[in-house]
């Protein structure tokens, strides 16, 4: 059974800082991994994925992923307060079961 | 482009009631999620639909929880009977391909209220 956390619960940094948020899984034989960012009251939405052991960068955001370590993570250079969500990773083993963590709620702060 | 269409988006029901919620998946896509969303366990896959069949009908949901795909265009999920520990908010979500190369689009979810 796949377990997917995620750290920290919550986090608050001061506009224009790095942000970064963590994702574990236990299934090493994972093969997709998405991040979704959700703001209050509104669909969770895919911001990024990465199939492969590396990193792939769009914009301010960049994803790096680790199946040794079982870790993949998410960092957001220069955040905005529109960056303000929750961020929730998922993780597929294949097929439809994927497994999402509880989520990481972002604040920024102008 | 339109997306996932969710209605009502706001329910608040009693204790013991019937309750049905909608979702309209985007067009041409095969598969459709319902998942639950609460804080202390995250989003819980609820049912899964490919091409109109049922292809999870979701482990220990399906007490009281009964999803339906009468057609391609349209879903529903009703909870019979309503239980204050349904409250959260169900989210709908499509997707041409299921969970491989392509993430699914979801809807904006019904929060539910049962008390």
């Amino acid at each position: 059974q796949q377990n997917v956390q995620q750290s920290p619960e919550s986090l608050i940094v001061p506009e224009g800082a790095r942000t970064s948020l963590n994702c574990t899984f236990s299934d090493s034989a994972s093969q997709y991994f998405w991040w979704y960012r959700q703001h209050s009251g509104k669909a969770p939405k895919a911001l990024m994925s990465i199939f492969s052991n590396g990193e792939k960068e769009e914009g301010r955001f960049t994803i790096h992923l680790n199946k040794a370590s079982l870790h993949f993570s998410l960092h957001i250079r220069d955040s905005q307060p529109s960056d303000s969500a929750l961020y929730l990773c998922a993780v597929n083993p294949g097929g439809y079961k994927v497994v999402f963590g509880s989520g990481t709620r972002l604040l920024v702060s102008p | 482009d339109a997306g996932v269409t969710q209605t009502p988006r706001h329910e608040v029901a009693e204790k013991g009631q019937t309750i049905i919620l909608k979702c309209e998946p985007v067009s041409g896509h095969n598969d459709l999620f319902w998942y639950r969303q609460t804080k202390i366990q995250g989003l819980e896959l609820l049912s899964y639909f490919r091409s109109k069949s049922l292809m999870e009908d979701g482990g220990a949901f399906k007490d009281r929880f009964k999803a339906e795909m009468l057609n391609s265009s349209f879903s529903t999920l009703k909870i019979q009977p309503t239980e204050p520990k349904d409250s959260a908010v169900y989210l709908c979500a499509s997707s041409p391909t299921g969970w491989n190369n392509q993430a699914p689009l979801f809807g904006e979810g019904t929060r539910l209220s049962v008390l």
